[in-house]
């Protein structure tokens, strides 16, 4: 059974920062590109990032380029969102996708359940 | 606002059919797939139609989806008030590099 299992949530203060961790089980996780995507409250989907399979290729939405960073590490089954220079605005739950096929439109098979962020003082 | 355009809210009896259409450009819709959410509330979202047109093992047919040039349209049979929760499109933006969501639709079933 696929499962992905976000964790690192919390609250942090403005400027702060906050590393998210999505464990991945149940399939070969090496093979599968991976989204971020999140859920400011009573809001709708925002994407925030991607990664390939090898991280050869990491994209960004403007709204947190330059502030966040995407990594995986395929040996322990695992994806992460480094956050920075946290903002009110980045308040949201934070959900880890796999993307169902090797290109870039095929949409997200399996979500986790997400892991909140709340950036407040 | 977001890049893709959804009604916000949708509404039809039990039993009734509904679609939910999904409008886009030429650098996100037209040149891409376009892929479904559902949303229930509380809930993360779950896949329901990817490829414009495809549904995943376990998605039962009363979903369908479609897609003409840069809008697609997501449509749902036979209503059960188990259908009522958030509907999002989304797809790949060729010129941003990124994934865009429609900004959702509210589905109630009355």
């Amino acid at each position: 059974e696929v499962q992905l299992v976000e964790s690192g949530g919390g609250l942090v203060k403005p400027g702060g920062s906050l590393r998210l961790s999505c464990a991945a089980s149940g399939f070969i996780f090496s093979s599968y590109s991976m989204n971020w995507v999140r859920q400011a409250p009573g809001k709708g989907l925002e994407w925030v990032s991607s990664i390939s399979t090898t991280s050869d290729y990491i994209y960004y939405a403007d709204s947190v380029k330059g502030r966040f960073a995407i990594s995986r590490d395929n040996a322990k089954n695992s994806l992460y969102l480094q956050m920075n220079s946290l903002r009110d605005d980045d308040t949201a739950v934070y959900y880890c996708a796999r993307i169902r096929s090797y290109y870039d439109s095929s949409g997200s098979d399996y979500w986790g359940q997400g892991t909140l962020v709340t950036v407040s003082s | 606002q977001s890049v893709l355009t959804q009604p916000p809210s949708v509404s039809a009896a039990p039993g009734q059919k509904v679609t939910i259409s999904c409008s886009g450009s030429s650098s996100n819709i037209g040149n891409n797939y376009v892929s479904w959410y559902q949303q229930l509330p509380g809930t993360a979202p779950k896949l329901l139609i990817y490829d414009n047109n495809k549904r995943p093992s376990g998605i039962p047919d009363r979903f369908s989806g479609s897609k003409s040039g840069t809008s697609a349209t997501l449509g749902i049979a036979g209503l059960q008030t188990g259908d009522e929760a958030d509907y999002y499109c989304g797809t790949w933006d060729s010129s941003l590099s990124g994934w865009v969501f429609g900004g959702g639709t509210k589905l109630t079933v009355l």
